[in-house]
């Protein structure tokens, strides 16, 4: 089975500034895909990012990147120039797709609160 | 992106009631998911539905869960008997055949009193 972490329960950051937030997962798979939710006190699930296993380049989705290194199993996400509206909780979650695609379950961590600061 | 849409957004009910909650997946997507996450705790996997059956379930999807797309629209999940631990937020999300990515609804809180 797989599973994901994410270590740090929360985070603070100025407005403007960069905040780099972690995710680990364990997993025997090769092929997979990662993904960052945000969840804002709205509680709405709300997809940032997401990264295919097979690539190697970095995803970037305007402020959003990730830094994804396979090999060490890690998928960090980056925020640059952060504003007031990213503050919420941030999912780190990962898929297997299967060979039907209908067995494509989201495998979540346990989320970090991130908090801008004005 | 159109969106999923859940209905009701808050349900409140007594214990050992049954619910049903209700959601609208996008018009072309192909396979749904629910999702529960217990206040403060992350999100589970319930169940996943394909082709008008259940593809996946999840240990937490006991006899007491059921879901169905009734009318080919609506994509429902019924708790027959709630518990006091069902109370949660629970999440519909749906994708379509190729792209990977799911997309939530908005969510129902659901209390069990």
């Amino acid at each position: 089975a797989q599973t994901v972490t994410q270590s740090q329960p929360e985070m603070s950051v100025q407005e403007a500034e960069t905040v780099t937030l972690s995710c680990t997962y364990d997993t025997s798979e090769n092929n997979y895909y990662l993904f960052w939710y945000k969840q804002p006190p709205s509680r709405q699930m709300i997809l940032v990012i997401r990264q295919e296993a097979y690539k190697q380049q970095n995803a970037t989705e305007n402020r959003f990147s990730v830094n994804f290194q396979k090999a060490a199993k890690s998928f960090s996400l980056k925020i640059s120039d952060s504003q007031l509206g990213d503050t919420a909780m941030y999912f780190c979650a990962f898929m297997k797709p299967d060979l039907t695609g209908a067995n494509s379950k989201l495998t979540f961590g346990k989320g970090i609160t991130l908090s801008v600061r004005p | 992106e159109p969106e999923v849409t859940q209905t009701p957004s808050h349900q409140v009910t007594q214990m050992g009631q049954e619910v049903i909650l209700r959601c609208v997946p996008i018009s072309n997507h192909l396979y749904f998911y629910w999702y529960r996450q217990i206040l403060g705790q992350k999100v589970e996997f319930l169940v996943s539905f394909y082709n008008n059956e259940i593809s996946e379930k999840s240990e937490i999807f006991d006899d007491q869960f059921s879901v169905e797309r009734p009318d080919g629209s609506n994509f429902t999940l019924k708790i027959r008997s709630t518990k006091l631990e069902d109370s949660a937020m629970y999440f519909c999300a749906a994708r379509g055949g190729k792209a990977y990515e799911q997309y939530f609804g908005p969510g129902t809180r659901l209390t069990v009193t």
